[in-house]
């Protein structure tokens, strides 16, 4: 199946610091990627959808200026976590729609996940 | 708005024992539902889906049907494994078809 690839995996940082996450469609062009963060024993919470060419599109609470995304490509999205804060420490997980439309078939497909630590 | 009600965990099972993870939706319209699984240190996979009332998404043993009624795609299994251990999530698709939207997640511990 379609293969999306996140990096880092893992990524501990200083507070104030700012940190990006690279989610790439490896086999596939996505014209659009997703963005969400899960917090520890909770569900994962969608941030923003991210369109190949355009402004992301922010769920309602989650800070644009804090969270920046940038598609750039048909095949690579990036997540930067502006002037990080202990309270960011997450992790965070892309998924990315292959392109051609969603229909009815639902699949999207994950990437590892990117777990930040902000101390 | 559209959301997923999933039971809390954890479960912990025997090996060979039947699981139940309860989920219940509420949605505009007939939304197609989904289980992923999250095994641990791994990203999320599909295990299977449903996208119409009625429906049965089956893989790897896990079964759900879709049931209108109830609003409900709860995951069943008849004979668990270790292997089977892992988070279990349920989602919807919002009706826009842009976006998923997941439940809690429940997580699954079998022992030998």
């Amino acid at each position: 199946g379609a293969v999306v690839s996140q990096h880092p995996s893992r990524v501990i940082c200083k507070s104030g610091t700012s940190v990006k996450i690279e989610c790439r469609s490896l086999d596939f062009q996505a014209t659009t990627m997703f963005w969400y963060r899960q917090f520890p024993k909770q569900s994962l919470m969608l941030m923003a959808t991210s369109n190949e060419g355009s402004k992301a599109t922010y769920e309602q609470g989650v800070e644009k200026d804090k969270f920046l995304i940038n598609h750039a490509s048909l095949t690579l999205s990036t997540l930067t976590v502006t002037s990080a804060h202990p309270e960011d420490s997450s992790f965070y997980i892309c998924s990315a729609r292959v392109q051609g439309g969603f229909g009815n078939t639902g699949e999207l497909f994950f990437g590892e996940g990117s777990r930040l630590t902000v101390l | 708005g559209d959301s997923v009600t999933q039971m809390e965990g954890p479960v912990t099972l025997s090996e060979e024992a039947f699981l139940t993870i309860n989920c219940t939706y509420t949605a505009t319209g007939y939304p197609s539902l989904f289980w992923y699984v999250q095994y641990p240190g791994e990203g999320l996979q599909l295990l299977l889906k449903a996208t119409k009332a009625d429906d049965k998404g089956s893989n790897k043993g896990f079964e759900a049907t879709y049931r209108k009624e109830t609003t409900s795609f709860h995951l069943e299994k008849g004979s668990v494994q270790v292997s089977d251990s892992a988070v279990y999530f349920c989602a919807l698709l919002n009706q826009a078809g842009t976006a998923l939207i997941f439940g809690k997640g429940t997580t699954l511990s079998v022992s030998s």
